[in-house]
């Protein structure tokens, strides 16, 4: 198993610019997150789904921010516009069995 | 709202020098506490999930503990490649599947 990948796991962009952060959960895992990783405030989940549905997006900071999940093996998170303050590490986390976690390796977002 | 806070933020021990890290949460209920370990550019990776208070798990050179309030991961003899952020986590009752992690406990190990 390839575990959870996250595309990219690195990008720069100008303030302004629309961002869009990729995720493929572990196969057959009907659970899907993603967390941001800051210095100051540690791992925040922003928005999660269950079977491709969201369920509680409270976590998401701005209208800014948008997720989807088209299917059950991909999912996105876009930012638009970014600003120098969205500069952090995205984490996507998916959820097979009871209580299980599984994190991406992470995409370094800064955003100048 | 769930919290859960570390302690301390960060420990430098020598290599066989034993000590523990603490996470204490306050959460209307607890489904299980889980312990992470994140090295630097990675992702956390799972460690031990406790369930009750009274429980006790162990993976090599760590043991993790959990009471009502607070759960304690000990590092015994512990290694240089044992260096990394350990990172705890909480999940409430059933209503809502998010973890509620702390700020993590940044450990290094010295030759």
């Amino acid at each position: 198993d390839a575990g959870v990948i996250q595309s990219p796991r690195h990008e720069v962009t100008e303030m302004g610019q629309e961002v869009t952060l990729r995720c493929k959960p572990i196969s057959g895992h009907d659970y899907l997150f993603w967390y941001r990783q800051t210095m100051m405030r540690g791992l925040e989940l922003l928005i999660y789904f269950n079977n491709n549905v969201p369920i509680d997006d409270s976590g998401m900071p701005e209208d800014r921010f948008s997720a989807k999940m088209p299917n059950a093996s991909f999912s996105t998170l876009k930012i638009q516009p970014s600003e120098p303050r969205d500069s952090a590490v995205y984490f996507c986390a998916s959820r097979g069995g009871p209580l299980v976690y599984t994190f991406g390796s992470g995409t370094r977002l800064t955003v100048v | 709202e769930d919290q859960v806070t570390q302690s301390p933020e960060a420990l430098r021990l020598q290599e066989g020098e034993s000590s523990s890290l603490n996470c204490s949460y306050t959460v209307s209920g607890l489904r299980g506490l889980f312990w992470y370990r994140q090295d630097p550019g990675k992702g956390p990776e799972f460690l031990f999930t406790l369930y009750s208070a009274g429980e006790e798990k162990e993976k090599e050179r760590l043991k993790a503990t959990l009471t009502k309030k607070e759960s304690f991961l000990h590092i015994t003899a512990p290694k240089p490649e044992d260096s990394a952020t350990y990172l705890c986590a909480v999940h409430a009752n059933f209503g809502n599947e998010k973890l509620t992690f702390g700020t993590g406990t940044r450990l290094t190990i010295i030759p």
